[in-house]
């Protein structure tokens, strides 16, 4: 069954450097993925997303990677800011299917 | 910025009564969501709701949840018979057209029952 207070891996990244955050996915039919921002009391906040059919894909300051050879994905965040300290959490889509599957989460936390 | 709201932000209740907690999904989206997250886990599925009826749901979405689109631009969740266990996070989300869309999501309703 669940676990009560799942405890989330943490990533601590002194500001200025940066920081990767890996996501591990199990359904080798899932098309699409997106990385996502939780602030402490605050709903999911988009970052980027990625289809299948690429390997990588840059915004400002993110990028994702996707190996659907091991089922990875990545999230770069370059030139971390004290903003950037949040839980960050992948979820995965697979076409015709509505829902998101999210993973458990990374809590990264930004060291002046 | 269009963004998804959320009311209330808090709400505390009794086990056994019910509960509506409302969204405004973002105008021009036509699939609505909801997600709830317990506590220091993970965000988890309940329903997904296109053309005025539920296109999926998960096992949690039992006979206690309902949805609803009663008008043009409000998205219920109504929670029949609440139990300790409904205590979480519930998120409203919304997208604008079918897979890989973007969904975003509310800032979230805190339900604590008690």
């Amino acid at each position: 069954g669940e676990s009560v207070g799942l405890h989330l891996p943490t990533l601590s990244v002194q500001e200025g450097d940066n920081s990767i955050i890996n996501c591990a996915y199990s359904n080798s039919a899932s098309d699409y993925f997106i990385w996502y921002k939780q602030e402490s009391g605050k709903g999911p906040q988009f970052i980027i997303d990625i289809r299948s059919n690429m390997d990588k894909r840059q915004g400002q300051r993110v990028t994702v990677l996707l190996n659907k050879t091991v089922k990875h994905l990545s999230l770069q965040i370059a030139a971390t800011q004290p903003g950037d300290s949040a839980v960050y959490f992948c979820a995965e889509n697979n076409f015709g299917n509505e829902k998101l599957t999210f993973g458990t989460g990374t809590r990264l936390t930004i060291i002046p | 910025e269009p963004e998804v709201t959320q009311t209330p932000s808090h709400q505390v209740t009794q086990m056994g009564q019910e509960v509506i907690l409302r969204c405004v999904p973002i105008s021009n989206h036509l699939y609505f969501y909801w997600y709830r997250q317990i506590l220091g886990q993970k965000v988890e599925f309940l329903v997904s709701f296109y053309n005025n009826e539920i296109s999926e749901k998960s096992e949690i979405f039992d006979d206690q949840f309902s949805v609803e689109r009663p008008d043009g631009s409000n998205f219920t969740l109504k929670i029949r018979s609440t139990k300790l266990e409904d205590s979480a996070m519930y998120f409203c989300a919304s997208k604008q057209g079918s897979s890989g869309n973007t969904i975003y999501f509310g800032e979230g309703s805190w339900l604590t029952v008690v």
